[in-house]
């Protein structure tokens, strides 16, 4: 079946450090990959998207690459900022199945300190 | 433009009784899906409904339910409230439908509690 696992958070950095989560994938065929954003009390948000092997995905100072080799979607940035701090999940779209349904990981909280 | 409104936004319910949850999607968005997003955890796919036709359900028991109007608005409905529904339950909503370009726009979701 389709699935996505997630490291596991929290995380807790300091301001302006480098971030990395890791998202791998189980799917049939070639999903769309997606990162959303969800900020305290608040629903989901896009954060980027590929569509195909090898996209690269990148918005706000964020990217994530689409690699099919590793069945991975990692999503990185070079200097966070406190304004970060949230629950980042990444999520898949099979090809089958004829909808429009989104897999998502477990989530991670990230904490970013002054 | 409005995004997607839902509504209420939070709700107290008894067990064994009936809710109904109710979503807009943005303006000329005709598919709209629901999710359940249990504390701590990623969300859930429930349905998804294109063109007032069901084109998705997820591992659900039968007391949820959902229907799409003309308008394109839908509403979710759970019977037999347990415990375990306690959750939040987002919409989303999307332009098109099997593109794998499109892009999913979510609501704020209605927190339900379940006493």
């Amino acid at each position: 079946g389709n699935s996505v696992t997630q490291m596991e958070g929290p995380v807790t950095l300091s301001e302006e450090a480098f971030l990395t989560i890791n998202c791998t994938y189980t799917a049939t065929g070639y999903p769309s990959l997606f990162w959303y954003v969800q900020y305290p009390g608040e629903g989901l948000q896009l954060l980027l998207k590929a569509t195909k092997a090898d996209d690269k995905g990148s918005n706000k100072g964020f990217e994530a690459t689409y690699r099919k080799e590793t069945t991975s979607f990692h999503l990185e940035k070079g200097s966070v900022q406190v304004s970060d701090s949230a629950v980042y999940f990444c999520a898949l779209r099979p090809t089958q199945g004829g909808s429009e349904k989104l897999v998502f990981g477990k989530g991670t909280k990230l904490t970013v300190n002054p | 433009d409005a995004g997607v409104t839902q509504s209420p936004t939070h709700l107290i319910k008894t067990r064994g009784q009936q809710v109904t949850l109710r979503c807009s999607p943005i303006s000329g968005h005709k598919s709209v899906s629901w999710y359940q997003q249990v504390l701590g955890q990623g969300p859930q796919f429930i349905f998804q409904y294109y063109e007032k036709e069901e084109r998705g359900r997820g591992n659900f028991p039968d007391r949820f339910s959902a229907r799409q109007f003309p308008n394109y608005s839908s509403e979710l409905n759970v019977n037999a409230l347990l415990l375990g529904d306690s959750a939040l339950y987002l919409c989303a909503s999307t332009l098109l439908q099997g593109s794998r370009n499109t892009e999913a726009f979510f609501g704020q979701g209605t927190r339900l509690t379940v006493v």
